[in-house]
């Protein structure tokens, strides 16, 4: 069946520090990626998104491409800032074959240190 | 902008008890997920429904019922609560239906406690 799976964390970051978070993915179709944030005592919130291979979904300063040969979606900013600590959940909808559902990563702690 | 609003956004029970977590989609939007997260872990679907019919069912477990209503908005039901049902519920709203391609947004969450 279909899967994310992510990097484990925690990962802690001093500021201005470039963040990588890898996602790797498995699934029978072609996927939609989503990367979501979790800030603690919140809801999850969208950050950024894409839809078919070699897609670039970018917000905030966070980017990640979709990488169909890899089967990759990795998050990346170039300069992280405390503000940006929170849990970073990666997810995927195979919307032909498993309708509309995400399925979800197991989540990665990120600590941004000043 | 309107979100996606759940009540309540906190729930004691003791074992054996029912509860009722409601959910309210952004305006317009006609599809509704729910989602457990236990504590540390990822969130799993639970069920979906689509202009007021299920559409798609995950690990819920018999105990637990929801529907959607003719406004959209959508209550899961849960009974004979257990300890293991201590988790956050998160529900979340899209626009069309499941496959369609559209974003799902996510309400804030309500955390049960079951004692």
């Amino acid at each position: 069946g279909n899967s994310v799976t992510q990097m484990e964390g925690p990962v802690t970051l001093s500021e201005e520090a470039f963040l990588t978070i890898n996602c790797t993915y498995t699934a029978t179709g072609y996927p939609s990626l989503f990367w979501y944030v979790q800030y603690p005592g919140e809801g999850l919130q969208l950050l950024l998104k894409a839809t078919k291979a070699d897609d670039k979904g970018s917000n905030k300063g966070f980017e990640a491409t979709y990488r169909k040969e890899t089967t990759s979606f990795h998050l990346e900013k170039g300069s992280v800032q405390v503000s940006d600590s929170a849990v970073y959940f990666c997810a995927l909808s195979d919307l032909y074959n498993q309708g509309g559902k995400l399925i979800f990563g197991q989540g990665t702690e990120l600590s941004v240190k000043p | 902008a309107a979100g996606v609003i759940q009540s309540p956004r906190h729930l004691i029970k003791e074992k054996r008890e029912t509860a009722t977590l409601k959910c309210y989609p952004i305006p317009r939007h006609d599809t509704v997920y729910w989602y457990q997260q236990g504590p540390g872990q990822d969130p799993q679907f639970l069920i979906s429904f689509y202009e007021k019919m299920q559409s798609d069912k995950g690990s819920i477990p018999d105990r637990f019922s929801a529907q959607q209503f003719s406004d959209y908005h959508s209550e899961l039901n849960m009974s004979s609560l257990e300890l293991g049902d201590s988790a956050l519920y998160f529900c979340a709203s899209s626009l069309g239906g499941p496959g369609e391609g559209e974003t799902q947004y996510f309400g804030p969450g309500t955390r049960l406690l079951v004692l």
